[in-house]
């Protein structure tokens, strides 16, 4: 099956830095991405969805600012976290559909992130 | 909005047993597709089965399967002989079939199965 690459898997970081995780889908070209956050032993929260070279339409309640997403390619999008705060530690998870694929989420290993 | 209501937060099952996990969703559109991922500890997400809903034979895969009542809004997934490395939080998803929604999916809360030997 086609494969979503997504690194790093684990940053740690000091609070107030910025923190950028990629997102790459490796055998295909991915029109939608996703980005999606997770506490422990909780559900998926989508926080953004993203389309190759337009702006990323964020839900209800993330703030745009701190969570930016590109999505320049057909394979790769980004997540930066900006001025990090314990707070936003968590696992987060991209996902990517096929631009040919109408149903299928394919989605990366996470990345967890550890604010000090 | 549509919502995906997944009423057991753990279950347990015993090796080579079967077992089945619930999942309710509530929508308005006749029209949609219906999920069920799994989500080991590596915390990868892998589809372990989907399902159409105009489609009224339930989805199969393998020891995987599906009981879908689209009237009732009803999706559960059976595992037939258990496996250890089928111990996973299990999630339920709902995906619009309109490009309206951008293909989002919405999961449910998530079932921990556990396996035991």
């Amino acid at each position: 099956g086609a494969v979503v690459s997504q690194h790093p898997s684990w940053v740690i970081c000091k609070s107030g830095t910025s923190v950028k995780i990629e997102c790459r889908s490796l055998d295909f070209q991915a029109t939608t991405m996703f980005w999606y956050r997770q506490f422990p032993k909780q559900s998926l929260m989508l926080m953004a969805t993203s389309n190759e070279g337009s702006k990323a339409t964020y839900e209800q309640g993330v703030e745009k600012d701190k969570f930016l997403i590109n999505h320049a390619s057909l394979t790769l999008s980004t997540l930066t976290v900006t001025s990090a705060h314990p707070e936003d530690s968590s696992f987060y998870i991209c996902s990517a559909r096929d631009g040919r694929e109408r149903v299928i989420q394919y989605f990366g290993a996470g990345t967890r992130l550890s604010v000090l | 909005a549509q919502t995906v209501t997944q009423s057991q937060p753990e279950m347990s099952v015993q090796e080579a047993e079967t077992v089945t996990l619930s999942c309710t969703y509530d929508t308005s559109e006749s029209d949609y597709y219906l999920f069920w991922y799994k989500q080991p500890p590596s915390r990868q997400m892998i589809l372990v089965i989907r399902q159409e809903a105009y489609k009224q034979q339930n989805a199969t895969e393998n020891r995987f399967s599906v009981n879908f009542q689209k009237a009732a809004k009803s999706f559960s997934l059976k595992i037939s002989d258990s496996q250890l490395g089928d111990a996973a939080m299990y999630f339920c998803a709902y995906r619009s079939y309109h490009n309206t929604n951008a293909g989002k999916s919405t999961f449910g809360d998530g079932t921990t199965l556990t396996v035991k030997p």
